[in-house]
């Protein structure tokens, strides 16, 4: 039973091209994310989301959209890739609001290569 | 600039023995702390977790210590076990930030458990 899942795992494109990495949770959560972990290892959040708001770190470029079909799935579009974003993108899901003390469940992650 | 510092990139503690790691932060806002555990291409792993109104949260082997006033937080596990050996990150929220910071990581301490 995976609680959180990520599809592909790995994923290899060229600049400019427009890639989509989707998530799944079935633990019945209320809120998920998106965290990047760069070449340095830093693991920074990206997007929390939940079904009435979206919450934007503002250093991600509007290139990278989230979109919820439900609240079991969220999906990271990302147009126009360029060679920075390459990293290994987590998706996380937590119960309850993205304001309270709750533990955040990781998908296995998605390592992105942009060539 | 780190408002999660682990500044020891990597520890070696022998099997049977207690491995202490610790996790610096500099935020005041930060009020709650946690510690994950990630082996490679996985996702992190919820281990323990301490609010700012406590100084110690224990669980099975693992302890986690949080010290306000040095802005230090530490993992202790004991025994430590081969099955330990991993990545472990401290990360910390603030509830009064609200979802769009997310867990602040620290860049991680690779625990390698001799036999």
């Amino acid at each position: 039973d995976t609680a959180v899942s990520q599809t592909p795992k790995y994923l290899v494109t060229q600049m400019g091209n427009d890639k989509s990495i989707k998530c799944e949770q079935n633990l019945g959560h209320d809120t998920m994310y998106w965290y990047k972990q760069d070449s340095k290892k830093f693991l920074k959040i990206m997007f929390s989301y939940n079904n009435k708001e979206l919450i934007i770190n503002e250093t991600v470029p509007n290139r990278f959209s989230p979109k919820s079909p439900d609240k079991a799935h969220l999906n990271l579009h990302i147009n126009s890739l360029e060679l920075g974003d390459s990293a290994v993108y987590f998706c996380a899901s937590s119960p309850g609001l993205p304001s309270s003390y709750n533990e955040q469940f990781f998908g296995p992650g998605t390592r992105l290569t942009v060539l | 600039d780190q408002q999660v510092k682990q500044n020891s990139p990597s520890l070696s503690v022998q099997e049977g023995r207690i491995s202490i790691l610790n996790c610096d932060y500099t935020n005041s806002m930060f009020d709650y702390f946690l510690w994950y555990k990630k082996y490679p291409a996985e996702g992190p792993t919820f281990l323990i977790s301490i609010s700012s109104i406590k100084d110690k949260n224990e669980d099975g082997r693992f302890t986690v210590f949080l010290n306000k006033s040095a802005k230090h937080l530490s993992l202790h596990i004991v025994p430590s076990q081969p099955g330990d050996s991993a990545v472990y990150f401290c990360a910390a929220s603030a509830l009064s930030g609200g979802g769009a910071d997310g867990l602040t990581f620290g860049k991680g301490t690779h625990l390698i458990i001799q036999p």
